[in-house]
C-alpha cells in the first residue's frame, strides 16, 4: 500500500490560502490521490481527488506534481469552519477491490 | 440520497456481551467498508465488502465479525471485546469504479467496560 506523509499541524490566518502538503513517493501510476477532512470526530468529509492533472472544485484545489510523488491541497480563503484534520489518501487496490488508506493527517487551525 | 446511516450512535458494552453495529446506504454502491478510529489517530481500515462478498480483511481479530446481508446493509458483530477496542467505528461506501468517492457515516462510538 502506498504511504502518505503529512505535517502533523499547521496554522492559517482567516481569509488567507491554506496550503496543505502531502508526500506519496511510492504511488503507482494508476492510483488516485484523495483528500478528506474530519471535524471533531464526525465522519470524514470528501474534499477532492485527482490522478495526474490539477483539479479544482467549489471547496478546494488539488495540485499534483508532474512525477506524482507529492501533492498540495489548497483552500483558497480559509474560514474558521475549515479548522479540521485533513487527510491525504492514496487509493490502492487489493484482490480487485479499492482500498482507501488514510495517512496520519494534518491538524489545520484557522486563526481569527 | 447521499447518506450512509450508522446505528447506534453510541454503544456501551461489557466484555462478555454480544452486540452489533449497523450501516445502511441507498446510493446503489457495491463496495462497503468498516474503519476503526482511536482518539487523535487516523481511521484504520478493517474490512471491505465488494458485491456483498468479503474482499479485504486487514487481519482483524475474530471477535469482530462482519456481515453483508444485502447490497444496502453492512453489520459488524461484536463479541468478547476488550477495553482497548473502544473506538469510533466508521462505515463507508463507494461505487466501484475508476474514481469512486468514499462516503462516510457519522460513526458509532463504542465503549467496552
Amino acid at each position: 500500500d502506498a504511504k502518505t506523509t503529512q505535517p502533523p499541524s499547521m496554522d492559517c490566518a482567516e481569509g488567507r490560502a491554506a496550503n496543505l502538503p502531502c508526500n506519496h513517493s511510492t504511488i503507482s501510476g494508476n492510483e488516485y490521490v484523495y483528500w478528506y477532512r474530519q471535524i471533531h470526530s464526525q465522519g470524514p468529509q470528501y474534499i477532492i481527488h485527482g490522478l495526474k492533472n490539477n483539479e479544482t472544485n467549489e471547496m478546494a484545489s488539488l495540485i499534483i506534481t508532474e512525477d506524482r510523488k507529492s501533492s498540495t491541497l489548497i483552500l483558497p480563503h480559509a474560514t474558521l469552519r475549515d479548522t479540521a484534520v485533513y487527510y491525504c489518501i492514496v487509493r490502492g487496490r487489493t484482490s480487485g477491490t479499492y482500498k482507501y488508506i488514510f495517512g496520519t493527517g494534518t491538524r489545520l487551525k484557522v486563526l481569527a | 440520497d447521499t447518506e450512509v446511516t450508522q446505528t447506534p450512535k453510541h454503544l456501551v458494552m461489557g466484555m462478555t456481551n454480544k452486540k452489533s453495529l449497523k450501516c445502511e446506504q441507498h446510493m446503489g454502491h457495491r463496495a462497503m467498508y468498516w474503519y476503526k478510529q482511536k482518539a487523535k489517530k487516523p481511521p484504520e481500515l478493517m474490512f471491505v465488502y465488494s458485491y456483498e462478498k468479503l474482499s479485504i480483511n486487514e487481519s482483524v481479530p475474530s471477535r469482530f465479525s462482519p456481515e453483508c446481508p444485502n447490497s444496502s446493509l453492512l453489520n459488524l458483530h461484536l463479541h468478547a471485546l476488550q477495553p482497548e477496542d473502544s473506538a469510533l467505528y466508521l462505515c463507508a461506501s463507494s461505487q466501484e469504479g475508476a474514481s469512486g468517492e468514499l462516503f462516510f457515516g457519522e460513526g458509532s462510538r463504542l465503549t467496552v467496560l
